[in-house]
């Protein structure tokens, strides 16, 4: 499986922009970039992925590097809300995810 | 459009017991994954079920085992619990690419 590598833990001010970054340098052509996030006492919560473009929703949005070796999750205002453990997974149709420990954001009132 | 439900909540069991953990996944949805998330760590891949057959397996023992019915809801069973089975266990269900997790169950093994 390939692998993901992000930071353990980061901190942002509420209402502020949060960048969380992802490197996968060993990624295939097939593989989509996946973003989880797992708020405290809940199941793991789909937030978005992509493949070679930027992606956007009402959750985020998905930068990805020209050469897909590493991705940055951009949530464009914190919320308290979204403090959670945010996973990077690389993933291809329904195969299994293979979370990591993910990056602990912490967000300050 | 009714979410992942999982049964039951919590569940309290002792070394050597047996145990069963019910899924339904959301509607249209034809796949199931179980993972186990041990306290601190991120959820590891127990097995997949695709129309009712196994479609994948992570790294655990054969006491863990599993079941989609036609309705695609599913189950888990483990055999012969041990202290280091206590977890969550949490089920998703897919159709293509985004999996939606249910709530999960703890299970703790005394």
């Amino acid at each position: 499986d390939a692998k993901t590598t992000q930071p353990n833990s980061m901190e942002s001010n509420e209402e502020e922009p949060v960048h969380l970054p992802c490197n996968h340098s060993t990624i295939s052509g097939t593989d989509y970039i996946h973003w989880y996030r797992q708020l405290p006492s809940q199941g793991p919560e789909y937030v978005i992925h992509g493949l070679t473009s930027n992606v956007n929703n009402r959750m985020a949005s998905l930068a990805i590097a020209e050469d897909r070796k590493s991705s940055t999750l951009i949530l464009h205002r914190a919320t308290l809300r979204d403090a959670a453990v945010y996973y990077c997974i690389l993933n291809f149709g329904n195969e299994k995810l293979t979370f990591g420990t993910g990056t602990r954001l912490t967000i300050i009132p | 459009e009714t979410g992942v439900t999982q049964s039951p909540t919590h569940l309290i069991k002792t070394r050597g017991q047996q145990v069963t953990l019910r899924c339904s996944s959301q509607s249209g949805h034809n796949t199931v994954s179980w993972y186990q998330q041990a306290l601190g760590q991120g959820p590891q891949f127990i097995f997949q079920y695709y129309r009712e057959e196994e479609n994948g397996r992570g790294n655990f023992p054969p006491r863990f085992s599993g079941l989609q019915f036609p309705n695609y809801s599913s189950e888990l069973n483990v055999n012969a619990l041990e202290l280091d089975d206590s977890a969550l266990y949490l089920c998703a269900s897919s159709r293509w690419g985004e999996q939606f997790f249910g709530p999960g169950t703890r299970l703790t093994v005394l």
